[in-house]
C-alpha cells in the first residue's frame, strides 16, 4: 500500500514550544523518508531527511525520530518560532526515480 | 527554487480548451515530475520523466499527458480540461546519485478551470 498518513492536520504552538508533527505508512520497500516545509505562494522545499538505518537526526531545531518496526516517523520542531508558521509535509520514497509518496500536510501555526 | 522556471504561473482557462503547462530546468537534471496540489491531498504526482522522450504515470494521471524532447524542459498538458483539474501545479526536478533522493521543486502554476 502507498498510503503516507500525517497527523494532525493543523497545529497551534506557542513561541518556544515543541511543534510535532507525525506520520505513518505501510509499504516496506520505503527506504527514504523527507521533510519539507512550504510557505504560502512557494513550492515545498526539503527540511530534513532520514534512512531506515538510524532512528534519529537532527539538524538545528529540526529533529526526525524514525521507528521502522512501528512503520512510524515524526518531525519535532524545538523552540518553535513564528517563522517556523508554515505547511509541513513528510513523504516517504522507494527505489528508481527518486519517485515520493506524499502526506497530506500540516498546517503549523507559532504564535507569539 | 533551485534553477526551475513554471510558466505560466497562473491561468485561468474554461472547460473544454487545451491547456499546457511548461517547466523549466537549468540543473541538468535527469528526473523531472510533475505533481497537483488539493487541500487534503498533499501533493500527487501526475507523471514523471526519466530522460528524454522517457516519462511514466504517476498516481493521478488521467486526463494528463506529458512530454519532455529536451532536458531542461518538461510539459504538461490537460487535452481537455475539466473543473476538477483546478489546482495548483507544481514541477520538480531529482538528479540520481547526489544529494540523495532531493527533490527540487518549482515555484508552481495555479491553474482555474471555470
Amino acid at each position: 500500500q502507498q498510503q503516507v498518513k500525517q497527523s494532525p492536520q493543523s497545529l497551534i504552538v506557542q513561541k518556544g514550544g515543541i511543534s510535532i508533527i507525525n506520520c505513518a505508512y505501510e509499504n516496506t520497500a520505503f527506504d527514504y523518508f523527507p521533510w519539507y516545509q512550504q510557505f504560502p505562494g512557494k513550492g515545498p522545499a526539503l527540511l530534513i531527511a532520514i534512512r531506515p538505518d538510524v532512528s534519529e537526526k537532527k539538524e538545528g531545531r529540526f529533529t526526525i525520530s524514525f521507528n521502522k518496526s512501528a512503520k512510524q516517523f515524526s518531525l519535532h520542531i524545538m523552540d518553535s518560532q513564528p517563522g517556523d508558521s508554515a505547511t509541513y509535509f513528510c513523504a516517504a520514497g522507494a527505489g528508481g526515480y527518486n519517485k515520493l509518496i506524499f502526506g497530506a500536510g500540516t498546517r503549523l501555526a507559532v504564535h507569539p | 527554487d533551485a534553477g526551475i522556471t513554471q510558466s505560466p504561473r497562473h491561468k485561468v482557462t474554461e472547460t473544454g480548451t487545451p491547456v499546457t503547462l511548461r517547466c523549466h530546468q537549468t540543473e541538468n537534471h535527469r528526473y523531472m515530475y510533475w505533481y497537483r496540489q488539493d487541500p487534503g491531498h498533499g501533493l500527487r504526482l501526475i507523471h514523471y520523466s526519466y530522460g528524454v522522450k522517457d516519462t511514466d504515470k504517476g498516481e493521478v494521471s488521467d486526463g494528463y499527458s506529458v512530454s519532455r524532447s529536451k532536458t531542461e524542459d518538461f510539459l504538461l498538458t490537460l487535452e481537455s480540461a475539466t473543473s476538477s483539474q483546478t489546482s495548483v501545479y507544481f514541477c520538480a526536478i531529482s538528479e540520481p546519485g547526489t544529494s540523495g533522493n532531493e527533490q527540487f521543486f518549482g515555484p508552481g502554476t495555479r491553474l482555474t478551470v471555470l
